[in-house]
């Protein structure tokens, strides 16, 4: 299994323009998350899904968007990019949330830069 | 959602037993406590999480106090590698909040 892919792995925007985040897991995971982590912090969390069709909001959602059209893929879209979204996103998925089944796999991450 | 106070950095001898705290002291009954690390700019890594009992797995050991307000992370024999951020969670339905993390330096 590989796990849970991110594409790309770095990324120059322009002020004003959009993109998207792919991510991918292979696992067959429910559950899928979006994070930011600026320098020097923790994880913050942006998007989370618990299934095909179904989103909500996590910690910092303004800016973002997301969709889980399928199991294995929820991309995360920056439309009007800003500098203050510079910040390296983290995609993460689990088989479950809450109890013992809720430990979550993270991909290597997309490092972006808003100038 | 219940959240997490750990020191900002942490000193260890190669070799030697790592311990870092966490203290929890707003968890609920049933919320489990996670432990991630981070290693430079990699995807957070799991190593172990509990709700009331101890527990032990080949990377670490977790220890909770009996009160569940605490709770400390034990890397037994540590190297080099085990430099990272280390973030203590606990877990909120569907959410995951990480503080800052522990920096641990493990030193020859």
């Amino acid at each position: 299994n590989a796990g849970v892919t991110q594409t790309p792995k770095f990324r120059i925007l322009k002020i004003g323009q959009s993109m998207t985040l792919q991510c991918a897991q292979d696992m067959n995971h429910n559950y899928m998350y979006w994070y930011r982590q600026d320098p020097g912090m923790g994880l913050k969390l942006i998007y989370y899904s618990v299934g095909a069709g179904i989103t909500d909001k996590g910690e910092v959602p303004n800016g973002y968007n997301v969709s889980r059209s399928t199991t294995e893929d929820f991309p995360l879209r920056l439309e009007l990019a800003a500098p203050s979204q510079t910040s390296v996103y983290f995609c993460a998925s689990s088989y479950a949330s809450g109890g013992s089944q809720d430990t979550q796999y993270f991909g290597p991450g997309t490092r972006l830069t808003v100038l | 959602d219940a959240k997490t106070t750990q020191p900002p950095s942490m000193d260890c001898a190669e070799g030697r037993a790592a311990n870092l705290p966490c203290n929890h002291s707003t968890i609920s009954g049933n919320e489990y406590v996670y432990w991630y690390r981070q290693i430079h700019s990699q995807g957070p890594q799991y190593i172990i999480h509990g709700l009331k009992n101890n527990e032990t797995n080949e990377m670490a050991s977790l220890i909770i106090t009996e009160d569940r307000k605490s709770s400390t992370l034990i890397l037994p024999h540590a190297t080099l590698r085990d430099t990272a951020v280390y973030y203590c969670i606990v877990r909120s339905p569907h959410k995951f909040y990480f503080g800052s993390g522990t920096k641990l330096n493990v030193k020859p």
